[in-house]
């Protein structure tokens, strides 16, 4: 049974500061992680994918991974109000998705 | 990103009666799609994978003779929700992969529908 485990929150910043999201996991073969972002009675948008170790970085996202830690964090820069959301983090393994149960972010003007 | 499509958005609907939900891929073929619910505050859970041209496979728990998938063509796949309760109103989500252009495992969602049974 695979779990992804996040701090619900909520995680309150200023605008303009950096905000840093967490995501641990507990399946070694999971190969494929995601960030979706999950408006207030939306459904999930995709924002970052990442596969490797390391950082990925798209505009002001950057997704960082540590397998050896199973271990997946997203970075936002300059954080706007627009960035107040759920954030979810998805883990796959054969060609399906589970997900954590999300962090609330919520950005301060 | 590929555009995932669900209608209704809301049905309410009386308890008893079946309700049925579309999921389209707009602009690419998914031979695989996915059908997810979520209650309020709490995480997406998966109950099925939808496969073009086969059964479905459900995630445990699930009953599929309550909840009867159909993936009849590449672009659209159902849900129907037979014999509605209160209990199964929730945010039913599908989802999809484009096989030939999203990255390994990529899924993306349709808008949802908010389902209120009476």
């Amino acid at each position: 049974q695979k779990e992804v485990e996040q701090n619900s929150g909520p995680l309150s910043v200023p605008e303009g500061a950096i905000a840093s999201l967490n995501c641990t996991y507990s399946d070694r073969v999971s190969q494929s992680f995601f960030w979706y972002r999950q408006y207030s009675g939306k459904s999930p948008e995709l924002i970052m994918s990442i596969y490797s170790n390391g950082d990925k970085e798209d505009g002001r996202f950057t997704a960082q991974l540590n397998k050896a830690s199973q271990y997946v964090s997203l970075l936002i820069r300059d954080s706007q109000p627009s960035d107040s959301a759920t954030y979810l983090c998805a883990i796959s393994g054969y060609s399906t998705l589970t997900f954590g149960k999300g962090t609330m972010l919520l950005v301060s003007p | 990103g590929a555009v995932v499509s669900q209608h209704p958005s809301r049905v309410i609907c009386k308890s008893g009666t079946s309700v049925k939900i579309e999921c389209r891929s707009l602009d690419f073929q998914a031979t695989t799609m996915f059908w997810y619910r979520q209650f309020p505050k709490k995480s997406l859970m998966l109950m099925a994978t939808s496969n073009e041209g086969s059964k479905a496979t459900y995630e445990q728990g699930v009953e599929k003779d309550k909840f009867l998938i159909n993936h009849a063509s590449l672009t659209l796949s159902t849900l129907t929700v037979t014999s509605a309760h209160p209990e199964d109103s929730s945010f039913y989500i599908c989802s999809a992969r484009d096989p030939w252009t999203s990255g390994r495992d990529e899924q993306y969602f349709g808008p949802g529908t908010r389902l209120t049974v009476t």
